[in-house]
Order: C-alpha cells, then structure tokens, then sequence
C-alpha cells in the first residue's frame, strides 16, 4: 500500500522568498514520485519527477526536490518565489509500471507582494 | 502533439439524470485513468483501462459509476443516476505503453455540478 503526507495544507510566502512543500511518502515498494501543479479550474501540470535516476530533481519554473529515502521524504522547493507560482501543489507516488498515482491532500501555495 | 482531451468541460445535471463524460488520450498512449477530486480534496484513483480491458477498478464506487475504453473512440465516464454528492471535477489522465515510472498527463478535467 502506498500514501502520501502532506505538511500544511496552506502555505504563504513572500515574493522573491523561499518556497519549501513538504511531502512525505509511505510505500512497500521503491516509490516514483512525482510533483504536480494545478492553476484555478485547470488540469494538472507535471512539476517534476522522481524515477530513482538522482536523488535531486529538477523541474520546470526554477523547482526542484530533493528524494531522501531515510526519511521518506520528496519535499520541493524553489529559492525565490514568484506570483505566478501561487497554485495548489500535490504531491504523488506510484509503484512500479503502469499503476495509479496516490496523491496527497495538496497544499495552496500564496504569494505575497 | 494534442494533450489529453476531456468533453464537456462543464456539465450541469438534475438528480437523477445520467452523466457522461469522456476523455481522449493523448496520440499513442494506451492507457487511461480517471480521478476525482472533490472540493477542497486531493484526487482520488477511480479506475485505470487499457483498450477494451478494464485493469484496476478498485476506486471506482460499487453503483451507478462504469467506466469503457472502447476499441475506436474515445474513453466513458458514466455516472448513472447522480446525486449531490457526485458534484465534483473529474480528471482523466494517460501514459504510454511500456514505460517503468507511470508518468500520466492530466486533461484539464469535468466539472460536474448537479442540482
């Protein structure tokens, strides 16, 4: 079985300022992990992706996540945020070949002026 | 490349209506899934088909909720019979044959309201 945690379901910062999410995973099988992100009313965009490659990631708009297996964890950040990054973020793991994503609650990222 | 295609984008329904969704797969990708993702939750795995094979349905609600990936044409969501509580948007997502990591591309979902 496998599942996903979610820290914080909102989270604020200010412009230019760091962006950490954090996601923390539960599976019984090595995990592929992935960052999704979802504007108002739209589909989801793939962020990036764990595939067990590197354990640090790099994805699209400046974000990256680092996979740490000790700690279970897959958190994502960015050094300087942006307006247009305010979003819901989720994170999700799948298992090995073609399977369903199990996704966490999301969290809404807001960006202060 | 077209990305994954869902129709209607908006759907209203009265109780007691049938609802269908349907959603086009990205060209050359043969698996499909569906999600939904009720308000203010994450999304949640209804059901994976491969053509004309249902594969995992372990998500899909036990009444009036079936699923098809037809030979030709695209993939149907049904909904037979709606109620509230099935107000929310639903998401259809696919992947290539053959890959190792499950990497899905999302459409950009139904939402489903019904009165």
């Amino acid at each position: 079985a496998q599942s996903v945690t979610q820290l914080g379901s909102h989270v604020s910062v200010s412009e230019g300022a760091l962006v950490l999410l954090r996601c923390n995973y539960s599976s019984s099988v090595p995990p592929y992990l992935f960052w999704y992100v979802q504007y108002p009313n739209q589909g989801l965009q793939l962020l990036l992706k764990y595939t067990s490659a590197a354990t640090l990631v790099k994805g699209i708009n400046g974000f990256e996540a680092e996979f740490k297996k000790s700690e279970t964890s897959f958190h994502l950040t960015k050094p300087s945020a942006h307006m247009s990054d305010a979003a819901e973020y989720f994170c999700a793991v799948s298992g090995l070949g073609a399977q369903k994503l199990v996704f966490g609650q999301g969290t809404r990222l807001t960006i202060n002026p | 490349n077209a990305g994954v295609m869902q129709n209607p984008r908006h759907l209203v329904r009265r109780r007691g209506q049938e609802a269908r969704l349907r959603c086009s797969p990205m060209k050359g990708h043969s698996h499909v899934y569906w999600y939904r993702q009720l308000p203010e939750e994450g999304l949640k795995f209804m059901v994976y088909l491969q053509k004309e094979n249902i594969i995992d349905e372990s998500g899909m609600p036990k009444e009036r909720f079936s699923a098809e990936f037809p030979k030709e044409g695209p993939s149907i969501l049904r909904i037979q019979q709606v109620v509230r509580g099935d107000s929310a948007a639903y998401f259809c997502a696919s992947s290539p044959p053959g890959v190792t990591y499950n990497e899905q591309f999302f459409g950009p979902g139904t939402r489903l309201t019904v009165l």
